[in-house]
């Protein structure tokens, strides 16, 4: 069966401090992979996606970046972070067909900058 | 362009109540629609989809119905209970849509159940 990993589960950063996040899907290939942030513990906004390996989409212009160096590996990035970059990171993935294939979701990474 | 509209939260039921949460949508041709639900602290999980008119998603007690006369996929349950508290997330897809297969999601439904 298809399991994804996200970690950490919480993160504490001073502003101005890198970030990285990782996100690995097991028991599928060549799926599609998404970043999203959730903030107020409400609405969700897709900040990346990949179709494939070194192929990324974004979004949203923003202080992240996301790579995906290996197939179900997908990961998020700042060289520096803001105040404003607080939330709740989810990664997901799907099968790309059939189109309508449903998003599972990691248990996302609270990040807090402080 | 392709939306999704919930109703707004918070929905605060005693438990054994009947649920509804509303949500309708915008989308040319047929999209495929689907209600997930994320628990406090925890990423979000399908709940059930349907993905054409006429069509009843059922999980857990849960159901939604495609209706495509009045573009709506509203949640219904029966009788509540207060392991159901969560915030409720519908969402679509379209064969058409862009690069990528991405969902739109709706803003979400929160849902406190009392004892």
């Amino acid at each position: 069966s298809q399991t994804i990993h996200q970690w950490p589960a919480t993160l504490v950063q001073p502003v101005g401090s890198p970030l990285s996040l990782e996100c690995t899907v097991e028991g599928t290939s060549n799926p599609n992979l998404y970043w999203y942030r959730q903030a107020a513990g409400r609405g969700l906004q897709l900040l990346f996606y990949s179709v494939g390996i070194g192929q990324i989409s974004s979004e949203v212009p923003q202080n992240l970046s996301a790579s995906r160096p290996q197939d179900r590996q997908f990961i998020l990035s700042s060289k520096k972070l803001l105040l404003s970059d607080s939330g709740f990171y989810l990664c997901a993935w799907r099968d790309r067909d059939p189109y309508n294939s449903p998003l599972h979701f990691g248990n996302g990474t609270r990040l807090t900058v402080t | 362009g392709n939306s999704v509209t919930q109703m707004e939260g918070p929905v605060t039921l005693s438990e054994e109540a009947f649920l509804t949460i509303n949500c309708t949508y915008t989308a040319t041709g047929y999209p495929s629609l689907f209600w997930y639900v994320q628990y406090p602290g925890e990423g979000l999980q399908l709940l059930l989809k349907a993905t054409k008119a006429d069509d009843k998603g059922s999980n857990k007690g849960f159901e939604a119905t495609y209706r495509k006369e009045t573009t709506s996929f509203h949640l219904e349950k029966g009788s509540v209970q207060v392991s159901d508290s969560a915030v409720y997330f519908c969402a679509l897809t379209r064969k058409e849509m862009e690069y990528g297969n991405k969902l739109v999601f709706g803003a979400g439904t929160i849902l406190r159940v009392k004892s």
